[in-house]
């Protein structure tokens, strides 16, 4: 089983849709949570972090269930620019670097 | 931007043949990564390293090495390039978390593609 599993998608959506994310991990000691967005072709770069309480910031509403061990991403009124790959990414322990998991990506394609 | 920076952008090489990829950063940033991203497996770590001169294995690590001579610079070397390491490599910075005032994620470099043929 993959550390951090994502459906990879991908989701084609009108303009305005909204759309949901999942993402399950399977260390149930992880401490931080995060979601990257990659452009084509690009590097990936820090959406926003993801905390227990839940948070949002403008479109983007990240949600974490530590229960189920589950990661979720809402976009709501989806538009052109937001078609990418969004990444889960999980920070297993503490220390060590700072090493993080990523998973494998779900794709968006936002059309007209 | 994070003022880090990848050389070369673009390589093709032959099997056998010994490449180093550079990673330079311009913020004093602790912490230095190399990973590779390939279809189907998003991105895995290579190496990184805490400092310089203190390095330590990711989970791909068979057939690269690394150094970390100074703070800004964070090489990798390949000694004998081979198909499978044909991939897209990206080298990311970051600072430990929980630092007062440091934004907790890695910065990213635009990315190496190599082909090995």
């Amino acid at each position: 089983r993959k550390e951090v599993e994502q459906d990879p998608g991908p989701f084609n959506v009108p303009e305005g849709a909204t759309v949901a994310f999942n993402c399950t991990y399977s260390n149930s000691a992880s401490q931080s949570f995060f979601w990257y967005r990659q452009d084509c072709r690009k590097e990936p770069k820090l959406l926003m972090s993801v905390y227990s309480s839940g948070n949002e910031d403008g479109r983007f509403t990240a949600q974490l269930n530590r229960a189920s061990q589950y990661i979720s991403l809402l976009i709501r009124d989806s538009k052109l620019s937001d078609s990418a790959t969004y990444l889960c990414v999980v920070r297993p322990f503490t220390g060590g670097g700072n090493k993080l998991t990523f998973g494998t990506g779900t794709q968006l394609k936002v059309e007209l | 931007d994070a003022g880090i920076t990848q050389s070369p952008r673009h390589k093709v090489t032959e099997t056998g043949t010994p490449v180093t990829l550079r990673c330079h950063q311009t913020e004093n940033h602790r912490y230095m990564y190399w990973y590779r991203q390939d279809p189907g497996h998003g991105l895995r770590l290579i190496h990184y390293s805490y400092g310089v001169k203190d390095t330590d294995k990711g989970e791909v690590s068979d057939g690269y090495s690394v150094s970390r001579s100074k703070t800004e610079d964070f090489l990798l070397t390949l000694e004998s390039a081979t198909s499978s390491q044909t991939s897209v490599y990206f080298c990311a910075i970051s600072d430990p978390p929980g630092l007062a005032g440091v934004k907790d994620t890695q910065y990213f470099g635009p990315g190496t593609r190599l082909t090995v043929l």
